[in-house]
């Protein structure tokens, strides 16, 4: 079964400086999507960046950034320029590819906290 | 555009109770999953509705039921409530075939959430 490790429950970075969230997997599958999702205290889960295995080169969504180590099985979250408004639970996500629906495998999180 | 949609925001029930959620998805998304988020921890596969059929199945006792309507709305239904069934519960949409400009076809998008209290 494919699993999700966070390692790191809880990060803290000053604003303006740089954070790394970890995240490793383990799946026996070649094809597969892997995201980051961020939930601030409202709760709401907003996706924050996506990687498809298939693509060697690394996401990038203006802040944000993905170091993908595919046969490390390892897919690291970097933020630059941290923000207050960066403050939250940050999950790291793993769904199949192929299948016309998928499902999500979660991490138990990482709690980010940026502070002034 | 609207994104997906939850209701209520909050449930309060007691122990052996029923309770129905519902699940607006994003306009065009024919798929919907729940997810069960459990306080400290991430989300966890409920269910996964494509096209008004169950498609999967997380590890849950049959207490817990969905059905997916024509519109592509959802309900999760949960008997005889337990202490732990105490959580916030997560429904997702995602486009299957041809997404929106800016929507990712393998991507799951998240609702607000409804938060249920069992007593």
């Amino acid at each position: 079964a494919q699993t999700v490790t966070q390692s790191q429950p809880e990060m803290s970075v000053q604003e303006a400086e740089t954070v790394t969230l970890s995240c490793t997997y383990d799946t026996s599958e070649n094809n597969y999507y892997l995201f980051w999702y961020k939930q601030p205290p409202s709760r709401q889960m907003i996706l924050v960046i996506r990687q498809e295995a298939y693509k060697q080169q690394n996401a990038t969504e203006n802040r944000f950034s993905v170091n993908f180590q595919k046969a490390a099985k390892s897919f690291s979250l970097k933020i630059s320029d941290s923000q207050l408004g960066d403050t939250a639970m940050y999950f790291c996500a793993y769904a199949d590819r192929g299948s016309t629906l998928g499902r999500l495998y979660f991490g138990r999180g990482t709690q980010l906290t940026v502070w002034p | 555009d609207a994104g997906v949609t939850q209701s209520p925001t909050h449930l309060i029930k007691t122990r052996g109770q029923h309770v129905t959620l519902r699940c607006s998805p994003i306009s065009g998304h024919k798929s919907v999953s729940w997810y069960q988020q459990v306080l400290g921890q991430g989300p966890q596969f409920i269910f996964q509705y494509y096209e008004k059929e169950e498609r999967g199945r997380g590890n849950f006792p049959d207490r817990f039921s969905a059905r997916q309507f024509p519109n592509y709305s959802s309900e999760l239904n949960v008997n005889a409530l337990l202490l732990g069934d105490s959580a916030l519960y997560l429904c997702a949409s995602r486009a299957v075939g041809s997404g929106r400009m800016g929507m990712s076809t393998d991507t799951q998008y998240f609702g607000p959430g409804t938060r249920l209290t069992v007593l």
